[in-house]
């Protein structure tokens, strides 16, 4: 089944307190992206990568860090968590830069204390 | 400024009963537009992706339209049930090589029997 799986699905954590959440896709996809959804605010980009080895910041970086050395995983770093970082996020990804489809994993609910 | 506004910000209908929700946007230069659908707690799931030169498009029973020059769209539901209950949210993509998508707030529906 074609999908993208994050992981954890929930978290509570304390601030400054390092995490990392996965993402994974099983559709040899060369895009893939983060998003963070918070109330009235909608979905906002956080970092891109368009392929292994090439990410790019998107419109709310601050905080965190990406990495995509393998096609098929792209993990979202928060290296020092702050209570403005709680929100729910989002995985995606999708055949190419150009456009098409864009498919989400089941999203990830942070809490930071 | 690229801007996707979607009215109303939430809506209560009766199961059966049809409803329309509406997209305006102010993005340039256009590329195309979707319509996503979440379940709460859920990752957006793609209803239609429409280009500029497709002014309807369906899904079962969910039909979108596009009017590319005054810059806006609706989704049809028909028939309503209950499982329609969700947010709906409209995406448009900013055509500038690669994937840059500017996000609605979405629609928020609860369909009541």
């Amino acid at each position: 089944e074609a999908q993208v799986t994050q992981n954890p699905r929930y978290l509570i954590t304390v601030t400054g307190k390092k995490l990392t959440v996965t993402c994974s896709q099983n559709m040899n996809h060369e895009y893939m992206s983060w998003y963070r959804q918070d109330p009235g605010l909608g979905l906002r980009q956080i970092y891109y990568s368009m392929n292994v080895e090439v990410t790019d910041k998107g419109d709310v970086p601050e905080g965190y860090k990406v990495s995509r050395k393998e096609k098929r995983n792209f993990p979202l770093i928060l290296e020092s968590p702050s209570p403005n970082q709680t929100s729910l996020y989002f995985c995606a990804s999708t055949r190419t830069s150009g456009g098409g489809e864009l498919f989400f994993g089941e999203g990830s609910r942070l809490t930071v204390l | 400024k690229n801007q996707v506004e979607q009215s109303p910000q939430s809506l209560i209908i009766l199961e059966g009963k049809n409803c329309t929700l509406q997209c305006n946007y102010t993005v340039s230069p256009f590329s195309n537009l979707r319509w996503y659908k979440q379940d709460t707690g859920r990752g957006p799931v793609s209803l239609t992706i429409m280009t500029f030169s497709e002014n309807t498009k369906s899904n079962g029973r969910y039909t979108a339209t596009l009017d590319a020059d005054t810059k806006q769209s609706s989704l049809h539901i028909t028939a309503s049930q209950l499982s329609d209950s969700a947010s709906y949210i409209c995406v448009v993509s900013v055509n500038t090589g690669f994937q840059k998508l500017v996000f609605g707030t979405g629609t928020r529906l609860l369909v009541s029997p």
